[in-house]
């Protein structure tokens, strides 16, 4: 079945490490991008590739590193810098960003939580 | 800029009740897309419904049913005869031009039996 993979669900990490989540999709679709969700905020784009090899800064990108090597694949690394990172992580992905009327399809999410 | 608001922070129903949920967005492009996304406890959010600038007409699919009305910008979503499977956050998104989807903070249903 097609769809977008993430992972892990769950993820713990201690104050002061990097942490890389994943997002795989085979959807064959070329946009990818990062949300990220906290209690009554709603979602906040972190980083979005329209393409391979090239990606932009949404939002909150500060303390985020992002990658888009391969077209399926657009991991997600939380820095140290990143100063309140205990968020719901949530990786979508669309046919196309330049085309507007795309919708995007979600993945199941990452709870990250700094201990 | 553009902005969506979902003034309802959360709503609770008993079972087969109708609600609505609003959503007001503000832009200043003649051509965006509105849509609307489910968010059941699980997480992964679920695409329902998009609509063009261009098309007022409003949409029913089974019990859910879409109000567009581009004189007061809004784009608001009936559930009718409730139902406990509804309960979910729901969200509410515009997109304009070549910007990225820009999302309202979520109105919370929850159906009780």
């Amino acid at each position: 079945d097609g769809g977008i993979t993430q992972s892990p669900k769950y993820l713990f990490r201690k104050e002061g490490q990097n942490v890389t989540l994943s997002c795989e999709q085979n959807l064959n679709h070329d946009a990818m991008y990062w949300y990220r969700q906290d209690p009554g905020q709603g979602l906040r784009l972190i980083y979005y590739s329209q393409i391979v090899n090239d990606f932009q800064k949404g939002d909150i990108a500060e303390g985020y590193s992002v990658s888009r090597e391969k077209k399926e694949s657009f991991p997600l690394t939380v820095t140290s810098a990143q100063k309140n990172p205990t968020a719901f992580y949530l990786c979508a992905s669309s046919r196309s960003e330049l085309t507007s009327y795309n919708e995007q399809f979600f993945g199941p999410g990452t709870r990250l939580t700094v201990l | 800029a553009q902005k969506v608001t979902q003034a309802q922070t959360e709503i609770s129903v008993v079972e087969k009740e109708d609600v609505t949920l609003d959503c007001v967005y503000e832009t200043r492009d003649t051509t965006y897309y509105l849509f609307w996304y489910k968010q059941p406890p699980s997480g992964e959010l679920v695409f329902l419904i998009r609509r063009n600038s261009f098309d007022e007409q409003n949409e029913i699919s089974g019990r859910y049913s879409w109000n567009f009305q581009k004189s007061t910008s809004s784009f608001n979503f009936t559930i009718t005869a409730s139902q406990v499977v509804d309960s979910a956050v729901y969200f509410c998104a515009l997109k304009e031009g070549y910007s990225t989807l820009t999302f309202g903070k979520g109105t919370m249903l929850l159906v009780s039996p």
